[in-house]
C-alpha cells in the first residue's frame, strides 16, 4: 500500500554511465516532482509534471531527462553521470485540486557515482 | 532571492524535554509554510501546513506558529520522545495561483537522548 515508491533504493555506478530512476504513485495525484538532496541535506526541486506535462524545470543540466508515461509515473533518466550527481533523489506527488496541496515524498534513491 | 533559514542547525535534548526550532524566510509571493520531519534514510513527511491567515497549528505534540509580518515560524515539540530524533525542515511555498514552488530550508537535526 506504498503511496509513492521509487526504484532502485540504492544505485552505484561509474562516471559516464547512463542510469534511470523510476517513480510511481498510487494516490491518484496529477502532479509529480523530482527533488535532489545534496550532502548538506538541502532539498531542491528539479522538475515538476502535471498530467504528463512539464511545468517546472529548475535549470537542471540537460543530461537529466524526466519522462512521464502517465499521471502515475515519473521517471528520471541521467546521461553521462558525473561525480557531482551523487545525491539522494526524491520523487513526490500532489493533487493540484487540493489546496494547499500536500506533497507526499517517496523513500528516496541514493545515487553514488564513482 | 527566495530563501528559508533555520536555526539551530542541530540540537540535542533529553527525552521528555521540550524544544523549539526556528525558521525565517524571505519568499514572495508567500502561499503557505510547512514543517516536515525527515527520518534518516526516509523521505520527508508533512507535520503541519499553515496559510497566511493561520498563526498556529498543532499535530499531536508538534505545534507550529507563523508570524507572517516578521516572516518567522517556529516548531515546538512537547515532551520529546526518542522517535522525534530526525531532521525538521521548514518549507515555504511560493506562488499565488496554480503551481506552487517549494523552497526548502536546510533543516534542524534533532537528537533526543535517553
Amino acid at each position: 500500500d506504498t503511496a509513492v515508491s521509487q526504484t532502485p533504493k540504492y544505485l552505484v555506478t561509474q562516471m559516464g554511465n547512463d542510469k534511470s530512476i523510476k517513480c510511481e504513485q498510487n494516490l491518484g495525484h496529477d502532479t509529480m516532482y523530482w527533488y535532489k538532496q545534496d550532502s548538506k541535506k538541502f532539498l531542491k526541486i528539479m522538475f515538476s509534471y502535471n498530467n504528463k506535462e512539464l511545468i517546472i524545470n529548475e535549470t537542471v543540466p540537460n543530461r537529466f531527462s524526466p519522462k512521464s508515461p502517465d499521471k502515475a509515473h515519473l521517471n528520471l533518466h541521467i546521461n553521462s553521470l558525473e561525480l557531482g550527481d551523487s545525491a539522494v533523489y526524491f520523487c513526490a506527488s500532489s493533487s493540484r485540486g487540493a489546496s494547499p496541496y500536500e506533497q507526499y515524498f517517496g523513500p528516496g534513491t541514493r545515487l553514488t557515482v564513482t | 532571492k527566495n530563501q528559508v533559514e533555520q536555526s539551530p542547525q542541530s540540537l540535542i535534548i533529553l527525552e521528555g524535554k521540550n524544544c523549539t526550532l526556528q525558521c525565517n524566510y524571505t519568499v514572495s509571493p508567500f502561499s503557505n509554510l510547512r514543517w516536515y520531519k525527515q527520518d534518516t534514510g526516509r523521505g520527508p513527511v508533512s507535520l503541519t501546513i499553515m496559510t497566511f491567515s493561520e498563526n498556529t497549528k498543532s499535530n499531536g505534540r508538534y505545534t507550529a506558529t507563523l508570524d507572517a509580518d516578521t516572516k518567522q515560524s517556529s516548531l515546538h515539540i512537547t515532551a520529546s520522545q526518542l522517535s522525534d530524533s530526525a531532521s525538521y525542515i521548514c518549507v515555504v511555498s511560493a506562488g499565488d495561483t496554480g503551481f506552487q514552488k517549494l523552497v526548502f530550508g536546510t533543516g534542524t537535526r534533532l537528537l533526543v537522548s535517553p
